[in-house]
């Protein structure tokens, strides 16, 4: 079974564009999270999707955002970009949302976005 | 707050030996904790979880230990091996007023495994 997949791999832009990184999630995993690693903040949580609802989010500001499609493939958008959003951006897939008791999540291999 | 922590950002030992690698939680909420190993340039990946309702679970030459007393977990590895050396992560399942608010992860301990 194929992992979490995550495209692109890497991106560079400039302040004050914008960036829409993609997330296919496991077969048959409809729950898709996704967290934020830097250096010194370590990885944090942004937004969670499940059946095409945002169920919860992370402390971020209103430019992140996100949306799930009806095949459970994610997106998640940042707008205005600031040097400090440099950093990985993974993705997570589980077959339940968190705290369902069948939420194991498992993590793509990350977009490294580096905004200049 | 609800954190999870780590001791030690790092750990050296040498290849054969047993590693242990430490995390304190301090949210008693907490039901679900998870190891992930990340190698760099990768992704975190799973290595075991344990609930709440246990105190230890063992997987493949990896044994997780929890001790909800003193909000305390634990990973051991044994024998280990150059393919080991990675940076460990613990993690628990947060939890806020409107239900579970994802994963809180530690920081991390890079175990280094000398020859």
């Amino acid at each position: 079974k194929a992992g979490v997949t995550q495209t692109p791999r890497y991106l560079i832009k400039t302040r004050g564009q914008q960036v829409t990184l993609s997330c296919s999630p496991i077969s048959g995993h409809r729950s898709v999270s996704w967290y934020q690693q830097t250096p010194g903040q370590g990885l944090q949580f942004l937004f969670e999707y499940f059946s095409e609802t945002q169920r919860n989010k992370g402390n971020f500001p209103g430019r992140f955002s996100g949306r799930q499609f009806s095949n459970s493939r994610s997106e998640m958008n940042v707008s205005t970009l600031e040097l400090g959003d440099s950093a990985l951006y993974l993705c997570a897939s589980s077959l339940f949302p968190s705290g369902s008791g069948t939420d194991t999540q498992y993590f793509g291999p990350g977009t490294r976005l580096t905004v200049l | 707050g609800e954190s999870v922590g780590l001791h030690l950002p790092t750990l050296s030992v040498q290849e054969g030996d047993n590693s242990i690698i430490n995390c304190a939680y301090s949210n008693s909420a907490s039901d679900y904790f998870i190891w992930y190993k990340q190698e760099s340039g990768k992704g975190p990946q799973f290595i075991i979880d344990i609930r709440s309702n246990m105190d230890k679970r063992q997987g493949q030459r990896v044994t997780v230990l929890l001790n909800k007393t003193v909000k305390h977990l634990s990973l051991q590895i044994a024998a280990t091996q150059p393919g080991d050396s990675a940076v460990y992560f613990c993690a628990e399942n947060s939890y806020s007023g409107g239900g579970a608010d994802g994963l809180t992860f530690g920081k991390g301990t890079h175990l280094i495994i000398q020859p």
